[in-house]
């Protein structure tokens, strides 16, 4: 069975903060995709980022990066110097070889205050 | 120019009738899905077709079916809805099921709100 846990419902932080949202997943596959989608009060999903099982180089984009870490099972995400325009419910997800769906974390919200 | 289109967007309705939602892509991809969003945010997958082909159908209620007349259409239809049906949905796409289109992401249509009265 597949599991991604989202243990902060929701972070509330001031404009210019850097913020982590942790991503935390289990999973018997030694193959599989992890994910990050953005979801704006506007409601629509956007794909921010994926990472492979087997490449566990850390990326950065902008005020983006992601920490992968293997060994604990962690797909970190960082906010550096947020914004307003942040704030959204952002989900992490898992996919795994032998299942084409993804299996979401239960998503956190961030509020980003003036 | 829109990706993944998915119409209505919102859709009040009454218990007991029934409602179709459509989703259309124009990505190319091959394989669609349907995802459940609840009051409470949390994101399940329902069904999936490629190529027409049903190949994810997760425990849903048999009132729900879908129906995917070709590879870039997948709709949704729902019989004798319940306010537990009351929830967002979703219709993603992605490219086909070959082992080197697996890690390539889901694009989502901006969901469609189902209200149920």
């Amino acid at each position: 069975a597949q599991k991604v846990t989202q243990a902060q419902t929701e972070i509330s932080v001031v404009e210019k903060e850097d913020v982590t949202l942790d991503c935390v997943y289990e999973t018997r596959d030694t193959t599989y995709y992890l994910f990050w989608y953005k979801q704006p009060p506007s409601g629509e999903l956007v794909f921010l980022i994926r990472r492979n099982s087997f490449d566990e180089q850390n990326e950065i984009s902008g005020r983006y990066s992601w920490n992968f870490q293997k060994s604990t099972s962690s797909f970190n995400f960082t906010i550096t110097a947020s914004q307003v325009v942040d704030s959204a419910v952002y989900f992490c997800a898992l996919r795994g070889t032998g299942r084409r769906a993804l299996t979401f974390g239960s998503g956190t919200r961030l509020q980003v205050q003036p | 120019d829109t990706a993944v289109s998915q119409t209505p967007k919102y859709l009040v309705t009454q218990m007991g009738n029934d409602k179709s939602i459509k989703c259309e892509q124009n990505l190319g991809h091959d394989t669609m899905y349907w995802y459940k969003q609840d009051s409470k945010k949390f994101l399940k997958i329902m069904f999936s077709y490629n190529n027409k082909e049903l190949i994810i159908n997760e425990t849903v209620p048999n009132r729900f079916s879908p129906k995917s007349p070709d590879k870039a259409h997948l709709n949704l239809h729902i019989n004798s809805l319940e306010l537990g049906d009351s929830a967002v949905y979703f219709c993603a796409s992605s490219q086909g099921l070959g082992t080197g289109n697996i890690n390539q992401p889901q694009h989502f249509g901006d969901g469609t709100r189902l209200s149920i009265l």
